[in-house]
């Protein structure tokens, strides 16, 4: 039973960078796309991004000009940035495996970060 | 961007009741599309994927189907765990889309 845990800052000031890290437990790192799901607080779920194995990456389009994904296929980890962050990326971000690009056929998540951003 | 809605918006029913919720595509997606059970504090749980294709571990009362640009999530036999917010969500096209959620309430 594969297992994603995640860590990163949960606190950041308008302008840091946002950085997030997801290890994968008990699975393959290969053949699957790993992605970046945020929840802002009282709203709906949102699609940031997924790489594949070999980092070949997708961003949402509303956010490409700010984030970037990479993988550490020796440690089974990939990570997240968010540049230039202000009070609107505070959410709880979410990691996630996918055997399908672009969020498809989802079976495994991480347990969410709270990241708030606030001066 | 496919725009995914859902109705309702929030749905109140009782233990035992079947619940229905729909989830409109903006344009054809095929049955590239995922249901999702959110509960506060907690990781998105996936139910459906490829519209009626069960997760393992998901309980039978739940069911989806659909094509196209219309999808239903169905619960049969509603139990108290099933509070929450659904989501519907679209992999067919580049960007992923989410439905707006519908907040489900045991009554």
């Amino acid at each position: 039973q594969v297992q994603l845990q995640q860590w990163g800052a949960g606190l950041l000031k308008p302008s840091e960078t946002l950085s997030l890290t997801c290890a994968v437990y008990g699975g393959s790192f290969s053949g699957y796309y790993w992605s970046w799901i945020r929840q802002p607080p009282g709203k709906g779920l949102e699609w940031l991004g997924e790489i594949n194995h070999s980092g070949s990456a997708n961003y949402s389009p509303s956010l490409r000009s700010r984030v970037t994904t990479s993988v550490d296929t020796s440690k089974n980890q990939f990570s997240l940035k968010l540049n230039s962050v202000t009070a609107a990326d505070t959410a709880v971000y979410y990691c996630a495996r996918g055997q399908y690009q672009w969020l498809g056929r989802v079976d495994s998540w991480g347990q969410g970060t709270l990241v708030t951003v606030s001066s | 961007d496919i725009q995914m809605t859902q109705s309702p918006s929030t749905l109140s029913a009782s233990v035992g009741d079947r619940v229905t919720i729909t989830c409109r595509a903006s344009q054809g997606i095929s049955t590239w599309l995922a249901w999702y059970q959110k509960k506060p504090e907690k990781a998105p749980k996936s139910l459906i994927y490829a519209a009626s294709s069960l997760h393992s571990g998901v309980p039978s009362r739940f069911s989806g189907s659909g094509s196209g640009t219309d999808f239903t999530l169905t619960i049969n036999s509603l139990q108290p765990e099933d509070f929450g917010t659904y989501y519907c969500q679209q992999y067919d096209t580049y960007p992923v889309t989410f439905g707006q959620g519908t907040r489900l309430e045991i009554k």
